[in-house]
């Protein structure tokens, strides 16, 4: 079946370093990829999302290019604020039922 | 324009009492779902509902059931809970289920059962 593999956390660096998070997938056929983020206390909300291969999504900075070749979708951004510190997940959406199906999660925390 | 609400943010249970928590949307949403959140597992979806009046199971469904009143609320029932039960539980909608589209979640309901 369908899954989601994040990497491991929790990932702590300085303020203005670059991020990385790894996200990679097992699908059949050709689903659209998300990243959400949960600040402490809050619900999840969409960060970037891209619906096909080669898109890139992009928002607040961050990025994330959908990648076929390598199922991935790894989450990037060059200079990480304090602001940043949340929970991020990836998610693979299916495309009959709108259902999301999430990695674990991982934990970033910037120090300034 | 309020998104999706739930009640209530925290309730405490003991072992086999029962309890409902109320989620609505002010969106105009088709889809509605129900998901549980524990420590490094993510977020795993217990049901669904694609359309109003019609629900189905998802990844964890035991110990739970549903009711979509209307279109505007989907609501999760624990009938004799259990502190495998214990986690946070989000709502979330979807306009349409294509896929594409962005699932709005809400601020979640923490519940511990003793």
């Amino acid at each position: 079946g369908n899954s989601v593999t994040q990497m491991e956390g929790p990932v702590t660096l300085s303020e203005e370093a670059f991020l990385t998070i790894n996200c990679t997938y097992t699908a059949t056929g050709y689903p659209s990829l998300f990243w959400y983020v949960q600040y402490p206390g809050e619900g999840l909300q969409l960060l970037l999302k891209a619906t096909k291969a080669d898109d890139k999504g992009s928002n607040k900075g961050f990025e994330a290019t959908y990648r076929k070749e390598t199922t991935s979708f790894h989450l990037e951004k060059g200079s990480v604020q304090v602001s940043d510190s949340a929970v991020y997940f990836c998610a693979l959406g299916s495309s009959n039922t709108g259902k999301l199906i999430f990695g674990q999660g991982t934990t970033l925390q910037v120090k300034p | 324009n309020a998104g999706v609400t739930q009640t209530p943010k925290f309730q405490v249970l003991k072992t086999g009492q029962s309890m409902t928590l109320q989620c609505a949307q002010d969106m105009n949403h088709n889809s509605m779902y129900w998901y549980r959140q524990d420590p490094g597992m993510g977020l795993r979806l217990i049901y669904y509902s694609a359309s109003e009046g019609t629900t189905d199971k998802g990844e964890v469904p035991n110990g739970y059931n549903v009711s979509r009143l209307n279109k505007r609320e989907f609501s999760l029932r624990l009938e004799s809970a259990a502190p495998s039960q214990t986690s946070v539980y989000f709502c979330a909608s979807i306009k349409e289920t294509s896929g594409t589209d962005t699932q709005y979640f809400g601020p979640g309901t923490r519940l511990t059962v003793l």
